[in-house]
């Protein structure tokens, strides 16, 4: 069974960082490209960036670039997304999810709160 | 990036009723395209890929169409189980967008 776990969300004040984790399980990790996923309170979904699977290839939607760093280890099966800078506009649940075009497999989110 | 027209963003119908969605791509996006359903806090889950390719173990009351630009998604006979929130999403171009969403409630 595939299982996609996010950890690391929380409440940061802005201009702060965090790095989320996410830890995948059920699937050959390096064999797929991977992708973060935000959805602001009561909004839609927004793609943030994705990563192929040896690392070699990365993007990002512009309102992160600069700002976020997405990783991956594939011998940990471990998905991770550095964020920096953050501003109030990032707060979101932020789901790690296996992309293959369509994003097939979605963890449950973690919730990141950006406040003063 | 590409603009993804998703309509309505709500639809209230009744249990049984023939429920259409549909998105419209600001450029031609071959049939990159894929539909997700999301329930109150949890996660989407893909329903349809490529426009319309039925993900295994998805009710055959759902079902997608088009490609270029424009796109529907139907669900033929409506069940209460089915009360989410729709998403169209494609991924011809980096970055994938999504459709604004459509709400979809019993009547």
């Amino acid at each position: 069974e595939v299982q996609l776990v996010e950890s690391g969300g929380g409440l940061v004040q802005p201009g702060g960082s965090l790095r989320l984790s996410c830890a995948a399980s059920g699937f050959t990790f390096s064999s797929y490209w991977m992708t973060w996923v935000r959805q602001a309170p009561g909004k839609g979904l927004e793609w943030v960036a994705n990563i192929k699977q040896d690392g070699s290839e990365k993007y990002y939607v512009d309102s992160v670039k600069g700002r976020f760093t997405i990783s991956r280890d594939n011998a940990k099966n471990s998905l991770y997304l550095q964020m920096n800078s953050l501003r109030a506009e990032d707060t979101a649940v932020y789901y790690c999810a296996r992309d293959r075009g369509q994003v097939d497999y979605w963890g449950q989110g973690t919730l990141v709160t950006v406040s003063s | 990036d590409i603009q993804m027209t998703q309509s309505p963003s709500s639809l209230s119908a009744s249990v049984g009723d023939r429920v259409t969605i549909t998105c419209q791509a600001s450029q031609d996006i071959s049939n990159y395209l894929n539909w997700y359903q999301q329930k109150p806090g949890k996660a989407p889950k893909l329903l349809i890929y490529d426009a319309s390719n039925l993900v295994t173990g998805v009710p055959s009351r759902f079902s997608g169409s088009g490609s270029e630009t424009d796109f529907t998604f139907t669900i033929s006979s409506l069940q209460p189980e089915d009360i989410a929130t729709y998403y169209c999403q494609q991924y011809d171009n980096l970055p994938y967008t999504f459709g604004q969403g459509t709400k979809l409630e019993i009547k």
